[in-house]
């Protein structure tokens, strides 16, 4: 069964960069039909698809995310990673991590997420 | 526009039909995709496409999409399913990804 598990630290200082890392298990990341994706939360407030990434290394973001995120791949972990820079109070939320379809809009499934907290 | 559209909430009695729609452009082209998702548990698709449900989801679970609106429809609502409840597609003039506001769902 596949699973995926997000982990990282859960506070953030302001100005700073985000790192976070979905470890996926039950099946290989590296299956050509599947994009991996980063999708957030923040409290009270509605989903957010922030980006996602094939194992080739092809990704795509959210368009008013884009200058401040990286997604990379890391087969041989079977890992995939989001770095978000110069993060603010904005930036705190819950960042859930997902198998995404071939086309990338679909995701399933979903890891449970993890409160990521900008604060000083 | 990019975005979906969805109430912020509606309420629903034990056993009975309740109806959730989304509204947005993309849904012209793109057939949306449902998650239900309860507090502190990772969100879970509940229905895509044109009319697909995924393996172990329940047959009282149905979606319809018409012109710029889609609805997911829970026929004999139970304790269970109350929950945030939101729509996704992708966007007309790109590959991006965009959620709806969601919409919670109280059975009472």
């Amino acid at each position: 069964q596949l699973q995926l598990q997000e982990s990282g630290p859960g506070l953030v200082k302001p100005s700073e960069t985000l790192s976070l890392t979905c470890t996926v298990s039950g099946d290989s990341i590296s299956r050509s039909s599947y994009y991996w994706g980063w999708i957030r939360q923040p409290p009270g407030k509605g989903l957010q698809w922030i980006g996602s990434i094939h194992y080739t290394g092809s990704t795509d973001y959210n368009p008013s995310l884009k200058s401040r995120v990286t997604i990379s791949v890391d087969t041989s972990k079977n890992q995939f990673s989001l770095k978000m820079t110069s993060v603010t109070a904005a930036d705190t939320a819950f960042y859930h991590c997902a198998r995404g379809n071939w086309a990338g809009d679909r995701f399933d499934p979903w890891g449970q997420g993890t409160l990521v907290t900008v604060s000083s | 526009s990019s975005e979906l559209t969805q109430d912020p909430a509606v309420s629903v009695a034990l056993g009975q039909t309740v109806r959730i729609t989304c509204q947005g452009d993309s849904l012209r082209s793109y057939y949306p995709s449902w998650y239900q998702h309860k507090s502190g548990q990772a969100p879970v698709l509940v229905f895509y496409g044109e009319d697909n449900r995924p393996s172990g989801i329940p047959d009282r679970f149905s979606g319809s999409t018409s012109g710029n609106t889609a609805s997911l429809t829970i026929t004999g609502a139970q304790a269970e399913d109350e929950a945030d409840y939101y729509c996704s597609s992708r966007q007309t003039t790109s590959t991006h990804v965009v959620f709806g506001g969601g919409t919670k769902v109280t059975v009472l």
